[in-house]
């Protein structure tokens, strides 16, 4: 659901462990979802999507992972490093509406 | 391509003043756009919403309002504002896949 009056949890991980990072989502029909990373004092970019038609995709040194029978996402970073250390945010992006729903998002920390 | 700029990027306003962010948006047309706030250490909380000139969505009952006078251009406003009004105001703009772009964040500090 929205992300309202919630303190960001946190994950610190060393550089070069791998690093997971996970969601839930409430709505059965969400069909779309995305990653977004934001640094500080930006605003949010986006690092990978994923369809509801599939269960992983991969990127660069970055996967999604998909388990709608229990409505949870994650985002597993490999060899984790410094310039990964942010917030991550799942997004609810539903293509049926206008809306995009955004998780409580996690603050990454990468220990040196 | 699309580029989406607000401003200011900073501003430090007294409790009672008003407020008004500018957002607009460039390379696109009828774009689908939103203003967030996200409060330090927090997460992102959509305000308003506007699929089109004039046509304003508002999520979350504040003392803020929001404005789209023209296709590529929205606005963020208070007549008076609060203590609880400080915080980080993300414009975006929304692609047909639902990808947003984000603009460059406007800090508001309200003291």
């Amino acid at each position: 659901g929205e992300s309202v009056g919630l303190h960001l949890p946190t994950l610190s991980v060393q550089e070069g462990d791998n690093s997971i990072i996970n969601c839930a989502y409430s709505n059965s029909a969400s069909d779309y979802f995305i990653w977004y990373k934001q640094e500080s004092g930006k605003g949010p970019q986006f690092i990978i999507d994923i369809r509801s038609n599939m269960d992983k995709r991969q990127g660069q040194r970055v996967t999604v992972l998909l388990n709608k029978t229990v409505k949870h996402l994650s985002l597993q970073i490999a060899a984790t490093q410094p310039g990964d250390s942010a917030v991550y945010f799942c997004a609810d992006n539903n293509t049926g509406g206008f809306k995009t729903i955004f998780g409580a998002g996690t603050r990454l920390f990468v220990k040196a | 391509s699309q580029t989406i700029h607000q401003w200011p990027a900073t501003l430090v306003q007294p409790v009672g003043s008003p407020l008004s962010l500018e957002c607009t948006v460039e390379g696109t047309s009828n774009p689908n756009l939103y203003w967030y706030r996200q409060a330090a250490g927090r997460g992102l909380q959509l305000l308003f919403y506007s699929v089109g000139i004039g046509q304003i969505s508002s999520e979350v009952p504040q003392n803020l309002s929001a404005s789209r006078p023209q296709d590529r251009q929205f606005i963020l406003s208070s007549k008076k504002l609060l203590l609880s009004d400080s915080g980080f105001y993300l414009c975006a703009w929304r692609q047909n896949t639902g990808e947003l772009f984000f603009g460059e964040g406007s800090r508001l500090t309200v003291l």
